[in-house]
């Protein structure tokens, strides 16, 4: 069975800085895709970025961005220029390609932004 | 407001009551899921259902039973439930399970409490 590991429980970084979350999983699929989900305390879970493992080029979508790592089964997300918004619970998911629909979370990570 | 509405926003329970969850969308997506967050722990999925017919149950106890009367709505029915059970229950849709690679839209969940 697929599984997401997110090692960060918690996270701080200051206003404007850089910040990378972690976030390793176990498969032995080769067609699948990756997800970074955002929670803020309004609860909504937002689709920040995704990544297709097909795909060499790592996803960016405007100040995040991240470093898929195939090999090392790896995903990390990173916030430049960080903001009081980003303030949240970030969730790493992961599904199969191939017709599967289940998206597996791993634990999550809280993030704070400090001014 | 994402499309994926979610009623009651909270919901406090003795362990004898019976209650439903409600979960609606009208963004014309054909599968929708419940999911369980629990603190600390990954989102577990619960039930999927795409095109009114659910395709997966992931054990999940009989104390929860879901229905899905049309692409649109999707309850969750509680009955008899343990205080272990408290969590926030949240519902997704997608447009299609194949098509999960888009990423789900998320409701804003119920805050259960089993007293």
């Amino acid at each position: 069975a697929q599984t997401v590991t997110q090692s960060q429980p918690e996270m701080s970084v200051q206003e404007a800085e850089t910040v990378t979350l972690s976030c390793t999983y176990d498969t032995s699929e080769s067609d699948y895709y990756l997800f970074w989900y955002k929670q803020p305390p309004s609860r909504q879970m937002i689709l920040v970025i995704r990544q297709e493992a097909y795909k060499q080029q790592n996803a960016t979508e405007n100040r995040f961005s991240v470093n898929f790592q195939k090999a090392a089964k790896s995903f990390s997300l990173k916030i430049s220029d960080s903001q009081l918004g980003d303030a949240a619970m970030y969730f790493c998911a992961y599904r199969r390609g191939g017709g599967g629909n289940k998206l597996v979370f791993g634990a999550g990570t809280i993030l704070r932004v400090k001014s | 407001e994402t499309g994926v509405t979610q009623t009651p926003r909270h919901l406090v329970m003795g362990m004898t009551n019976k209650k439903s969850l409600k979960c609606e969308q009208h963004l014309g997506h054909n599968a929708m899921y419940w999911y369980k967050q629990s603190a600390k722990k990954p989102l577990e999925l619960m039930f999927v259902y795409n095109f009114k017919e659910q395709t997966e149950n992931n054990s999940v106890p009989s104390r929860f039973s879901p229905e899905c009367p049309n692409s649109s709505h999707l309850f969750l029915h509680l009955h008899t439930l343990q205080p272990e059970d408290s969590a926030l229950y949240l519902c997704a849709s997608s447009q299609d399970r194949r098509q999960v690679e888009r990423g789900y839209t998320f409701g804003s969940g119920t805050r259960l409490t089993v007293v």
